[in-house]
């Protein structure tokens, strides 16, 4: 069964500009989550998606949005880009039922602000 | 909020030994789950242990073990037989279940692993 997957691996951004990152689940998986990691802050969850709708948002700005497709495919946007927005960016999708709360994660996408 | 504390930011050990990180965990929530994730100089994050909050089992992968002690909201992941292929950086992380397993990931600040060969 293929993995998560994301796209692009890597991205150069220059400040004000926006951004979207785009996030397959692993097959029959109809969760996505997105989580920011940095240096500093270390692992923070950004929002998570379940059929179409988010159902939980971590504490960060309204320039960090999200939606979920029909197909759970999940793109996460980033708009006014700032310095302090360069991080790893991890996708992570989880399953059904019991397997709903094991996230498995994809292998991120480096975003670099210039 | 609930937060999670890896008090080793960084342990080394002997290949084949066997290596216990800690972690420790803050909740007012009786029903979650604990996880133990790896992540190696590629990035990618993996699941390595997975713990369900009412099981009062440990649960065992393979080499990797861990000793959950609710009362004392401890978890902590035994590694045996360490091989030099357990090099990474290793967080533990809780998540709710009291939302309908909504809730996000928590993370701690992770324990660099270092193997000696």
């Amino acid at each position: 069964k293929a993995g998560v997957t994301q796209t692009p691996r890597y991205l150069i951004k220059t400040r004000g500009q926006q951004v979207t990152l785009s996030c397959s689940p692993i097959s029959g998986h109809r969760s996505v989550s997105w989580y920011q990691q940095t240096p500093g802050q270390g692992l923070q969850f950004l929002f998570e998606y379940f059929s179409e709708t988010q159902r939980n948002k971590g504490n960060f700005p309204g320039r960090f949005s999200g939606r979920q497709f029909s197909n759970s495919r999940s793109e996460m946007n980033v708009s006014t880009l700032e310095l302090g927005d360069s991080a790893l960016y991890l996708c992570a999708s989880s399953g059904r039922g019991k397997a709903l709360d094991t996230q498995y994660f994809g292998p991120g996408t480096r975003l670099t602000v210039l | 909020a609930q937060t999670v504390t890896q008090s080793q930011p960084e342990m080394s050990v002997q290949e084949a030994e066997t290596v216990t990180l800690s972690c420790t965990y803050d909740t007012s929530e009786s029903d979650y789950y604990l996880f133990w994730y790896k992540q190696p100089p590629s990035r990618q994050m993996i699941l390595v242990i997975r713990q369900e909050a009412y099981k009062q089992q440990n649960a065992t992968e393979n080499r990797f073990s861990v000793n959950f002690q609710k009362a004392a909201k401890s978890f902590s992941l035994k590694i045996s037989d360490s091989q030099l292929g357990d090099a990474a950086m290793y967080f533990c992380a809780y998540r709710s279940n009291s939302g309908g397993g909504a809730d996000g990931l928590t993370f701690g600040k992770g324990t660099h692993l270092i193997i000696q060969p």
